[in-house]
């Protein structure tokens, strides 16, 4: 009974690397989401895929690009990692449309 | 611009009292209202959720009370333990075509 798993839990990236964080549910869930944290700031959506095949952009989706593999997974580039891309990163998911959401454990990223 | 703005940002409270966490909206459109329970190094957790068609909520010793023509919900935790410890995140969503919007989060510390 995993949820919604995010890997890797820790990264370190010098600015200008590129990396995928990858989430993947096994709920059955349509919908799937990424945000970041910061403090102050609360959670921020990032990109959103509110079914299979498709996704859309949220509130602060420059500097990442996003795949919907298929319905359990769900991958968020950095293409070339910035210092401002350091946060904390959670996967999301839901069974319909907003509601429910279960998160993840988290990526803590650092871009030094 | 923060479409639901949360207060305070952070609160002390002692063993056995009462928490209260402050939520307002503008968007007229939102129709369900989580709050959300996040521990230190892991992901948010539904909490306990409203629609603006009953005015409180109880589950255990969460409620929430919803005041619609004054567009604000709150949570209260009755006699408040070590345990309650958590950020809290309010949140609303406008129907079931939008996505989820998280206010900035208050960091409850509940001492002995």
């Amino acid at each position: 009974n995993a949820g919604v798993t995010q890997t890797p839990k820790f990264q370190v990236l010098k600015t200008g690397q590129s990396m995928t964080l990858q989430c993947a549910q096994d709920m059955n869930h349509n919908s799937m989401y990424w945000y970041r944290q910061d403090p102050g700031m609360g959670l921020r959506l990032i990109y959103y895929s509110a079914s299979e095949g498709t996704t859309d952009k949220g509130e602060v989706p420059n500097g990442y690009n996003v795949s919907r593999l298929n319905k359990r997974e769900f991958s968020l580039r950095l293409e070339s990692a910035a210092p401002s891309q350091t946060s904390v990163y959670f996967c999301a998911s839901s069974e319909a449309w907003g509601l429910g959401y279960t998160f993840g454990s988290g990526t803590r990223l650092t871009v030094v | 611009q923060q479409q639901v703005k949360q207060s305070p940002q952070s609160l002390i409270v002692q063993k056995g009292g009462i928490s209260i966490i402050n939520c307002a909206y503008e968007n007229t459109a939102f129709d369900y209202f989580p709050w959300y329970q996040q521990f230190p190094g892991k992901g948010p957790a539904l909490l306990i959720a409203i629609r603006p068609d009953v005015s409180e909520k109880k589950e255990g010793r969460f409620t929430i009370s919803f005041n619609k023509s004054a567009k604000q919900f709150s949570l209260h935790i009755m006699d408040s333990q070590p345990g309650d410890s958590a950020t809290y995140f309010c949140a609303a969503i406008p129907g079931t075509a939008s996505k989820l919007t998280f206010g900035t989060g208050t960091r409850l510390q509940v001492t002995l």
